[in-house]
């Protein structure tokens, strides 16, 4: 199984700050890579797809960069919608698997 | 409006069955591979399986924990995607989700319901 590997497990951060995730896989999977957001008592929403494509309807301040085994996420201006908890999951194999979660707090 | 709910979530002893239902609605359902996806309580987002579509025979996949007791299927005349779940065990408490595959493949999960709740507890 790939194993994925998020850091940090919880960020600190004001609003305007620009924040950065980093997802590393125990294999190369290629682009094979996206990041979701999901919101206490919510559904995850799919935020990039492709390691760097942005899903319609995301803000532009979300970008997603990479590739084989080394990935980020980044929001280049920290906005109050955007505490939250974000995911990164891989779907180059079976079994899909996704990261531990990085939570985005208020500082 | 592409949507997506669950239903059948509730209580269950050790070593019980319950089958979950997802309704989808707003897309062609056909098309699309689905997938579902689980959250135990405080915890972070396991993928249990997934169905392909019928140009791909309906195969499945599972994830190691729940393979030989879950079984995923799908009824594209209802537009349903179900989840059976048998020899329940107390992990297998979480809220579970259904989440449509997008079309283009390899692809992520881009549209997924509220989720139910399946609490597995004597």
């Amino acid at each position: 199984d790939i194993q994925m590997t998020q850091s940090p497990s919880t960020l600190s951060a004001s609003v305007g700050d620009r924040v950065t995730i980093t997802c590393r896989a125990s294999q190369s999977i290629s682009s094979w890579l996206a990041w979701y957001q999901q919101k206490p008592g919510k559904a995850p929403k799919l935020l990039i797809y492709k390691a760097s494509s942005l899903e319609s309807g995301v803000p532009s301040r979300f970008s997603g960069s990479g590739s084989g085994t080394e990935f980020t996420l980044t929001i280049s201006s920290l906005q109050p919608d955007d505490f939250a908890t974000y995911y990164c999951q891989q779907y180059k194999s079976y079994p899909l698997t996704f990261g531990g979660g990085t939570k985005a707090e208020i500082k | 409006e592409v949507q997506v709910e669950e239903s059948g979530g509730g209580l269950v002893q050790p070593g019980g069955s319950l089958r979950l239902s997802c309704a989808a609605s707003g897309f062609t359902f056909s098309d699309h591979y689905m997938d579902w996806v689980r959250q135990a309580p405080g915890k972070g987002l396991e993928w249990v399986g997934r169905t392909r579509n019928k140009a791909n025979s309906y195969t499945t996949e599972y994830a190691a924990s729940v393979k030989g007791r879950f079984t995923i299927s799908r009824d594209d005349s209802k537009n349903s995607l179900y989840l059976q779940m048998d020899s329940l065990k107390t992990e297998d408490t979480a809220v579970y989700y259904c989440a449509r595959v997008s079309v283009v493949l390899p692809a992520a999960t881009d549209y997924w319901g509220q989720g139910t709740l399946v609490t597995v507890s004597s």
